[in-house]
């Protein structure tokens, strides 16, 4: 049975904080990915990773990093937090191309409230 | 332009009516994957079918069916008898092969209301 986890179901910070989203994965994938998803915007990506320490950036990685120490393991990281951060956030992994089922699986998700 | 569009924004319909969800994609690559996915109030998006674009025969699950169709580049999913747990925002993913493998492109999400 297919595992994505993610340490947080719900999480509020300060503003200017730093946070950090952890998202663990079960299936020896090599893609893992951050996502938000806000009301009316859908689904946005933020970053990817394709690899152990390689990463690329999505459509909207500004205020975000990324870490992949890892195969299994991928964090987002929000260096200064701020209010407009305040998103529901979630992450998915993927097998590599060419190994048959192409699909993205998602962890439960992480609502992050920014005070 | 979008890559996926889905058209009906919210659908609201009574238990143990049919109802189908509409997909319409747009790609230039002979190779692509077309998914579904469920996400439930709870958050969590719930994969629930694949379909590669060799591939176009219909899938039954159960309730569930899907309608894929090169020639109108649609993949349309149709639960029979519907029931409230249903509910939920459904969404539609085309995924292409080559560079953009790691890019999929979401609609934006069809949300059905079953009620009792």
């Amino acid at each position: 049975d297919v595992k994505v986890t993610q340490s947080s179901r719900y999480l509020v910070k300060r503003t200017g904080e730093k946070v950090f989203l952890e998202c663990v994965q079960d299936m020896d994938h090599e893609n893992m990915f951050w996502y938000r998803q806000d009301p009316g915007l859908g689904l946005r990506l933020i970053y990817f990773s394709y690899d152990v320490k390689m990463k690329e950036k999505g459509d909207i990685p500004e205020g975000y990093s990324v870490s992949r120490e890892k195969k299994e393991r991928f964090s987002l990281i929000l260096e200064s937090a701020s209010t407009n951060q305040t998103s529901m956030y979630l992450c998915a992994s993927r097998a590599q191309w060419g190994q048959g089922y192409n699909e993205q699986f998602f962890g439960p998700g992480t609502r992050l409230t920014v005070l | 332009a979008q890559k996926v569009t889905q058209a009906q924004t919210e659908i609201s319909v009574v238990e143990k009516e049919d109802v189908t969800l509409d997909c319409v994609y747009e790609t230039r690559d002979t190779t692509y994957y077309l998914f579904w996915y469920k996400q439930p109030p709870s958050g969590e998006l719930v994969f629930l079918i694949r379909r590669n674009s060799f591939d176009e025969q219909n899938e039954i699950s159960g309730r569930y069916s899907w309608n894929f169709q090169k020639s109108t580049s649609s993949f349309n999913f149709t639960i029979t008898a519907s029931q409230v747990v249903d509910s939920a925002v459904y969404f539609c993913a085309l995924s292409e092969a080559g560079d953009n493998f790691n890019k999929f492109y979401f609609g934006s999400g069809t949300k059905l209301n079953v009620k009792p």
